[in-house]
């Protein structure tokens, strides 16, 4: 059972645009949802975090839109510029897993100049 | 600060054969968790460390995979027995109050 779905699989965006990454989840429990950048041979850097009991967190370029009674949350980057190309990961964590993490199956996100 | 840092960053061993990685957390940090990422199955968990317990293994894909903490700081991943399937990065990370903060992986490569 896939507990986080992302999409898109993959995103092509210009620069200055907004780029639009989306997950859903399905256990109610959860109480973290952060978002990862992940350049290539480099480990996942946190971007972004957000706990349910707010809608919207904004940092910089970079907005995490959540939606409790949908079960979904997404990622916008504002701006988008060619630096920003990476691959993107949702995940969840919360109820009885504790800190562990499950991710979305990731994005990859292509900004071109 | 200094992050999570972990070796070898590669790794090349023969089928059949052991291996260990190693990962030193963020100096504090009590959670300690490994993850694997491959191609196919993207980021999985493995393992849960709180302080040298593990409470949560059930991520370990097979008996001839096992891990230990000591003195509440580094932590070994070792994989008995390589098989070409145990290709992948394996990451790190530690977590402080609620954020997990990555190492830069190990890549293993079987042949």
């Amino acid at each position: 059972q896939q507990q986080v779905k992302q999409s898109p699989q993959s995103l092509i965006v210009q620069k200055g645009g907004i780029s639009i990454i989306n997950c859903a989840y399905e256990n109610t429990a959860f109480d973290y949802f952060p978002w990862y950048q992940q350049f290539p041979g480099k480990g996942p850097a946190l971007l972004i975090a957000i706990r349910p009991d707010v809608s919207e967190k904004k940092e910089g370029r970079f907005t995490i839109s959540f939606n409790k009674s949908a079960k979904q949350f997404s990622l916008h980057i504002m701006d988008s510029q060619p630096g920003d190309s990476a691959t993107y990961f949702c995940a969840v964590s919360g109820g009885t897993s504790y800190g562990k993490l499950t991710f979305g199956q990731g994005t990859i996100l292509t900004v071109h100049p | 600060g200094a992050g999570v840092s972990q070796s070898p960053s590669n790794k090349v061993t023969e089928k059949g054969k052991d291996v260990e990685l190693r990962c030193d957390p963020i100096s504090g940090h009590t959670a300690l968790y490994w993850y694997r990422q491959s191609l196919g199955q993207g980021l999985e968990f493995l393992i849960y460390f709180q302080g040298n317990s593990a409470p949560d293994k059930s991520g370990l894909p097979s008996d001839r995979f096992s891990a230990e903490r000591t003195g509440g700081s580094v932590s070994t991943l070792t994989i008995q027995r390589t098989q070409q399937e145990d290709s992948a990065v394996y990451l790190c990370a530690s977590q402080g109050a609620r954020e997990q903060y990555f190492g830069p992986g190990t890549r293993l490569t079987v042949t």
